[in-house]
């Protein structure tokens, strides 16, 4: 069954204390996998893009990777703005642009 | 990117009405989805919005129950239908501008259904 899962569900960091999130994925033909971040009442806020293994972007205090397998999102010395869900999604298959979202996680950054 | 808006912001409606959610895009673009987020959980797709035709619609959504319109390259709508309180989510509509992949997300509905 084709499926996008997010490890851990919930991370707590104090500021400055560098991390990564998981995002594994079981899907024929990955065509692009997306890295967003959603803050409490609004919609996801698109951050990455990754298209082949190896690949790896980067943006301010995160940096996204990519394996044939996973994606990783690291966040080096994090600030309580920070704070949000993390979610990530993939497109596979077809000529169609369609997402299946992990479930996310959730990433509290304290001072 | 696209700046897309979603009215109305959030509502609270009684079981068995019917509520009906714009999504404005101040671009013209290729592809317009709509999802859901239940509480607690990630986004599910409900369907593609395709311009001039009808949706295209995601095992388990059915068009009586989330009917939407496309009738230009900016604009869509999706009705939730005689709602009952297992509806009550975050409705998001997304879009993908030409020649590109990511997609954007609009702020999101918030409904309450009592």
């Amino acid at each position: 069954e084709d499926q996008v899962t997010q490890s851990p569900e919930a991370l707590r960091l104090q500021e400055g204390e560098s991390s990564s999130l998981n995002c594994s994925y079981t899907v024929s033909g990955l065509r692009g996998l997306f890295w967003y971040r959603q803050d409490p009442g609004k919609g996801p806020e698109f951050l990455f893009t990754l298209y082949s293994a190896g690949e790896e972007k980067e943006k301010e205090r995160l940096k996204a990777t990519l394996t044939k397998k996973e994606s990783f999102l690291h966040i080096t010395a994090p600030k309580p703005e920070d704070s949000a869900t993390y979610l990530c999604a993939v497109q596979y298959g077809g000529a169609t642009n369609k997402l299946i979202f992990g479930t996310g996680t959730l990433l509290a950054v304290q001072p | 990117s696209a700046v897309i808006s979603q009215k109305p912001s959030r509502d609270i409606c009684q079981r068995g009405t019917s509520l009906t959610i714009q999504c404005q895009v101040d671009s013209q673009v290729t592809m317009m989805f709509w999802y859901r987020q239940q509480p607690g959980q990630s986004l599910t797709l409900i369907a593609t919005a395709n311009q001039g035709s009808e949706a295209t619609y995601e095992s388990g959504f059915v068009i009586d129950k989330f009917p939407i319109s496309r009738p230009n390259l900016t604009f869509s709508t999706l009705t939730v239908s005689n709602m009952s309180p297992e509806d009550s989510s975050i409705y998001l509509c997304s879009v993908v501008q030409q020649g590109a992949g990511e997609q954007y997300f609009g702020p999101g509905t918030r409904l309450t259904v009592t």
